[in-house]
């Protein structure tokens, strides 16, 4: 059971970068989503989708980009990578969001410099 | 506006039985869910409470009081391993039952 599969693991950039964080499940959820967390500032919702073609943004989605072509993969982009994205960023995914139960990737540790 | 508040920080011995405490602010109420993330590791689900009462699962327990907005994670038998950080989150508002807002999370740290 691969659950949800989360790529890279790590990540430098540069200032102004554009890069895109890959993830994918295999338990025909519904709903994904994709976080990052901070030291202190716990999870934040950066945006989600409740099934393919349909996403929309969560609490701090400014710089980041989602789509949902498929139930499988929800990949979010960086579109100009600034310092303060540096973060471990999450992708979960659950049956229906909510309190179902998420399963999360393993995290990208992103630093911009 | 909608919130979650828990402590930041809490320390006990192996054996020992400790309580995580959440209070949480929102527009109506779809349930509170309880997670386990250890350091460098990604959350795991503990635990879901939609009506007031405890559940009880080996020796994770939740409790939730919906009159009161408050809820608590119960852990028994106190092990190392159960040094990690722990959240509740819950959905914000009938609008948006579909996602979660979480707590900043409690640091447990358990010492033999």
């Amino acid at each position: 059971n691969a659950g949800v599969t989360q790529t890279p693991k790590f990540q430098v950039l540069k200032t102004g970068q554009s890069m895109t964080l890959q993830c994918a499940q295999d338990m025909n959820h519904e709903y994904m989503s994709w976080y990052r967390q901070d030291p202190g500032m716990g999870l934040r919702l950066i945006h989600y989708s409740v099934g393919a073609g349909i996403t929309d943004q969560g609490e701090v989605p400014n710089g980041y980009n989602v789509s949902r072509s498929t139930t499988e993969d929800f990949p979010l982009r960086l579109l100009s990578a600034a310092p303060s994205q540096t973060s471990v960023y999450f992708c979960a995914s659950s049956y229906r969001g909510g309190n179902t139960e998420a399963f999360f990737g393993q995290g990208t540790r992103l630093t911009v410099v | 506006g909608q919130s979650l508040e828990q402590p930041s920080e809490v320390t006990a011995v192996e054996g020992a039985i400790v309580q995580i405490n959440c209070t949480y602010q929102t527009s109506g109420f779809y349930g509170l869910s309880w997670y386990q993330q250890h350091d460098g590791g990604a959350p795991t689900f503990l635990s879901y409470n939609a009506l007031d009462g405890l559940e009880e699962t080996g020796r994770f327990s939740s409790f939730l009081s919906r009159s009161d907005s408050y809820g608590y994670l119960l852990l028994q038998e106190l092990q190392m391993k159960d040094s990690a950080s722990y959240f509740c989150a819950v959905p914000p508002n009938a609008g948006n039952n579909r996602k979660l807002i979480w707590g900043l999370g409690t640091s447990l740290a358990v010492n033999p």
